[in-house]
């Protein structure tokens, strides 16, 4: 069964840090990878997708890597600002139609 | 991508009563997923909406708890029957958009206090 794991569980940084989070799963036999951010009491809203065949994908000051084969994707987060406090998802998908998500990391970015 | 609404954003509900969630999307779907997040918990599905047929449910989740309907390509509700406290979560609805690889798009979410 895919498990997702995400570390930190929380994390504080003063604003203009750069910063990663980590994900991990267990099972590397996957479709893609999504990173999601939420606000509090809110829905998710789409980061960056990666497939199973790409090593990252960019979004201004998102990167996200992939590495199937150890079972990890990291998001990294350039010159955080703190418009980017929310707690950040990482969901893998291990069927067309089933998506596992992990914890989650909440980020908080001080000014 | 996809534009999906859902509705209410938020309740406050006396226990034992009944909640329908409301989620419309921009586009013609297959699928429609509702997943559940209780307070400081990840996303857990809780049941996949196919129009046209009977909703399937993940283990631990049943039908008269949680009945669906998908009258059409484009619409699904969620009902979260005779409430409890533990039934306090935020209501996702989510679907799948399929283009070269398939992403997928939440709504805003429903926040759901029981008292």
């Amino acid at each position: 069964k895919q498990e997702v794991t995400q570390i930190p569980a929380a994390l504080s940084v003063p604003e203009g840090e750069n910063l990663v989070l980590n994900c991990s799963f267990t099972d590397s036999a996957i479709y893609n990878l999504q990173w999601f951010r939420q606000d509090p009491g809110k829905g998710l809203t789409s980061l960056l997708l990666i497939q199973s065949s790409q090593r990252e994908q960019t979004s201004g000051r998102l990167n996200a890597s992939l590495d199937k084969s150890s079972g990890r994707s990291t998001l990294y987060i350039a010159a955080s600002q703190p418009g980017d406090s929310a707690t950040y998802l990482c969901a893998v998908r291990p069927g067309n139609n089933d998506m596992r998500f992990g914890a989650g990391t909440r980020l908080t970015v001080k000014p | 991508s996809a534009v999906i609404s859902q509705k209410p954003s938020r309740d406050i509900c006396q226990r034992g009563t009944s909640l329908t969630i409301q989620c419309q999307v921009d586009s013609q779907v297959t699928m429609m997923f509702w997943y559940r997040q209780q307070p400081g918990q990840s996303l857990t599905l809780i049941a996949t909406a196919n129009q046209g047929s009977e909703a399937t449910y993940e283990s631990g989740f049943v039908i008269d708890k949680f009945p669906i309907s998908r009258p059409n390509l484009t619409f699904s509700t969620l009902t979260v029957s005779n409430m409890s406290p533990e039934d306090s979560s935020i209501y996702l609805c989510s679907v799948n958009i399929q283009g070269g690889n398939t992403e997928a798009f939440f709504g805003q979410g429903t926040r759901l206090t029981v008292v």
